[in-house]
């Protein structure tokens, strides 16, 4: 099974931030790699597929970048909405699996 | 609109049995594979165990292998996993979710409690 490491687990951040966060695969995986957003109580949200396409309705700010095993989800400007928690998953091979996930926190 | 909407979440014992459902609206059920997803208490997101769009193949995370059976019922619009030899490990919100270049579409997810 492919192993998905997320960094940092947590950090803190303040609104207008630029943050970046970096996921890596224990295998290449092309580019078949998610991003998703999860707030408390909600379903996670998909914000970006195939590494670096927007999903639709995604603000710009949010952009994902990477190829093979090393991927990163940055947000330019941190708005209030953004403070949540992010998780990269592959869908390149069965079982399809998610990083551990990053929290983003208010400084 | 796309929608997905869990149920059949409960408190089981351990080692009893529960059946979800996930019902799907909104497009054409049958061409998508279809997965679910969990997330215990305050962790991250796992992956349980997906099918095929027309349920010729399945797939189940090792942690459920065994225990779990996914199914779909494409003339209802309906996904469903049946687990088994429940565990207090398997205490979860379970989602259903649409792939799609990954997940979509997700459910509300309902919630599995695993005790005695």
């Amino acid at each position: 099974a492919i192993r998905m490491t997320q960094s940092p687990s947590s950090f803190s951040a303040s609104t207008g931030d630029r943050v970046t966060i970096t996921c890596r695969a224990s295998q290449g995986i092309s580019s078949y790699l998610a991003w998703y957003q999860q707030k408390p109580g909600k379903a996670p949200k998909l914000l970006i597929y195939a590494a670096s396409t927007l999903q639709s309705g995604v603000p710009s700010r949010f952009s994902g970048s990477g190829s093979g095993t090393d991927f990163t989800l940055t947000i330019s400007c941190l708005q209030s909405e953004d403070f949540a928690t992010y998780y990269c998953q592959q869908y390149y091979s069965y079982p399809y699996s998610f990083g551990q996930g990053t929290k983003l926190e208010i400084k | 609109e796309v929608q997905l909407v869990e149920s059949g979440g409960g408190l089981v014992q351990p080692g009893g049995s529960l059946r979800l459902s996930c019902a799907a609206s909104g497009f054409t059920f049958s061409s998508y594979a279809m997965h679910w997803v969990r997330q215990a208490p305050g962790k991250g997101l796992e992956y349980v165990s997906a099918i095929s769009s027309n349920g010729g193949s399945t797939y189940y995370a090792d942690s459920v292998k065994g225990r779990f059976t996914i199914s779909r019922d494409n003339s209802k619009n309906t996904l469903y996993l049946q687990m088994g030899s429940l565990r207090a490990e398997d205490m979860a919100v379970y989602y259903c979710a649409r792939e799609l270049s990954g997940y979509d579409s997700w459910g509300q997810g309902t919630l599995v409690t695993v005790s005695s």
